[in-house]
């Protein structure tokens, strides 16, 4: 199976900041995406992270709020940017390998905005 | 419209008895469903997809096209079930959506 990691693993932040959370892949994984999962709801898709050019993203999500990197095949990151506490989610890093639909997880980031 | 709808928040039995999670799904094409579950402190995985048709850990589940259901059965339950399960369905494009969840509890 293919082995995501996620960090931080959880953070407090005051409303008005930004945080970066990171997320590296191995080599297996060629698609990379963007969970959030706010209290007791499901998972949502932000958007697919695209290497070497902009993000896609789903209805509801927007660059400015959502920034995305991925360098490189094996790299990305998110950004929340200027934070309320309704961005208090757990935000998960999710890819998938070559010519396969099951989904791998990261261990997610639970982020409390204050 | 997709969509993936688990009817209940909290499903709890006891040990031994059978367990049925719920799972109705709305697709236009020719769905692609898996179950996926959470074990406290660690991350989500895949428990089982319908293509395989397998047994894992004792759950199977069925695709009914009919009925747009993929519900998850466990004919006894065992105290290391307890975990949250997502029903997801793949919508191409390598996504997945999923619902909202099902937090087991297996009481001893």
């Amino acid at each position: 199976s293919a082995v995501i990691s996620q960090k931080p693993s959880r953070d407090i932040c005051q409303r008005g900041t930004s945080l970066t959370i990171q997320c590296q892949v191995d080599s297996q994984v060629t698609m990379m995406f963007w969970y959030r999962q706010q209290p007791g709801q499901s998972l949502t898709l932000i958007a697919t992270a695209n290497q070497g050019s902009e993000a896609t993203y789903e209805s509801g999500f927007v660059i400015d709020k959502f920034p995305i990197s991925r360098p490189n095949l094996t790299f990305s990151t998110l950004t929340v940017s200027n934070m309320s506490p309704e961005d208090s989610s757990i935000y998960l890093c999710s890819g998938t390998a070559r010519l396969n639909t099951e989904a791998f997880f990261g261990q997610g980031t639970r982020l409390t905005v204050v | 419209a997709q969509r993936v709808t688990q009817p209940e928040k909290l499903l709890s039995v006891f040990k031994g008895a059978p367990v049925e999670l719920k799972c109705n799904y709305s697709y236009s094409g020719s769905p692609e469903l898996f179950w996926y579950v959470q074990y406290s402190r660690q991350r989500l995985q895949l428990l089982l997809r319908h293509i395989s048709r397998e047994s894992i850990k004792g759950f199977t589940a069925d695709l009914n096209k009919g009925e747009t259901s993929f519900h998850l059965k466990k004919p006894f339950a065992q105290e290391e079930d307890s975990a949250m399960y997502y029903c997801a369905l793949y919508t191409g494009g390598f996504k997945t959506i999923f619902g909202a969840g099902t937090r087991l509890f297996v009481k001893a």
